[in-house]
């Protein structure tokens, strides 16, 4: 299938490290947040959401971090397997009293066996 | 698999054909979404549905596209008269309730390409 992200900001570690994604949001207001994966050919996946009443969030083998003083957010993939090479792209709800996701620019992930 | 099923999965069609795209979202859910990927780039939204209502459409980029699920299930996105500019992959999206904190689960899309 076609590659999504073709000049997307590239990660790229070897099999077993941990991973860090970046994603700096638009809006102070916003206060849902979503991280999806999306392989090549196919739509996002849903990995991990988190409120803005909350600091860090933890799922299966990873973990969400939000920062809202600076408005940034982290995703960590412990233990990255080859199955996580993908596009990572962070999602916010700008507009509490609407439902529309607006999603970053994406970071592509490459690991590395 | 439960999960949201859209087709065709690929749609050619030459510029000023209309062209019709459906979306079966995760059995039960209330919310459905549509959302348009161009290459390189995150989803856009587009629309936004609570069972039948239309809710959301300001992310629709002109009255060529139109979107429908009269039944509050199945949705279809209908553009007419298309444009190369139309060509993207549309993606539908469905959450399980309309609370704002629902995670939105989406379907692998429609690549459209136009002529």
């Amino acid at each position: 299938g076609e590659s999504v992200g073709l000049h997307l900001p590239t990660l790229s570690v070897q099999e077993g490290d941990n991973s860090i994604i970046n994603c700096a949001y638009s809006n102070s207001a916003s206060d849902y947040f979503i991280w999806y994966k999306q392989e090549s050919g196919k739509g996002p996946q849903f990995i991990i959401d988190i409120r803005s009443n909350m600091d860090k969030r933890q799922g299966q083998r990873v973990t969400v971090l939000l920062n809202k003083t600076v408005k940034h957010l982290s995703l960590q993939i412990a233990a990255t397997q080859p199955g996580d090479s993908a596009v990572y792209f962070c999602a916010e709800n700008i507009d509490t009293g609407r439902r529309a996701l607006t999603f970053g620019s994406g970071t592509r992930l490459q690991v590395q066996p | 698999g439960a999960g949201v099923s859209q087709s065709p999965r690929y749609k050619v069609a030459k510029r000023g054909q209309d062209v019709a795209l459906r979306c079966d979202p995760i059995s039960g859910h209330v919310s459905l979404f549509w959302y348009q990927q161009a290459l390189g780039q995150g989803p856009e939204f587009l629309t936004y549905f609570q069972n039948e209502a239309q809710l959301d459409k300001s992310g629709l980029p002109s009255d060529r596209f139109f979107a429908e699920r009269p039944e509050g299930s199945v949705s279809t996105l209908k553009i007419q008269r298309t444009q190369q500019e139309d060509s993207a992959v549309y993606l539908c999206a469905s959450s399980l309730g309309g609370g704002h904190y629902q995670p939105q689960h989406f379907g692998d899309g429609t690549r459209l390409s136009i002529l």
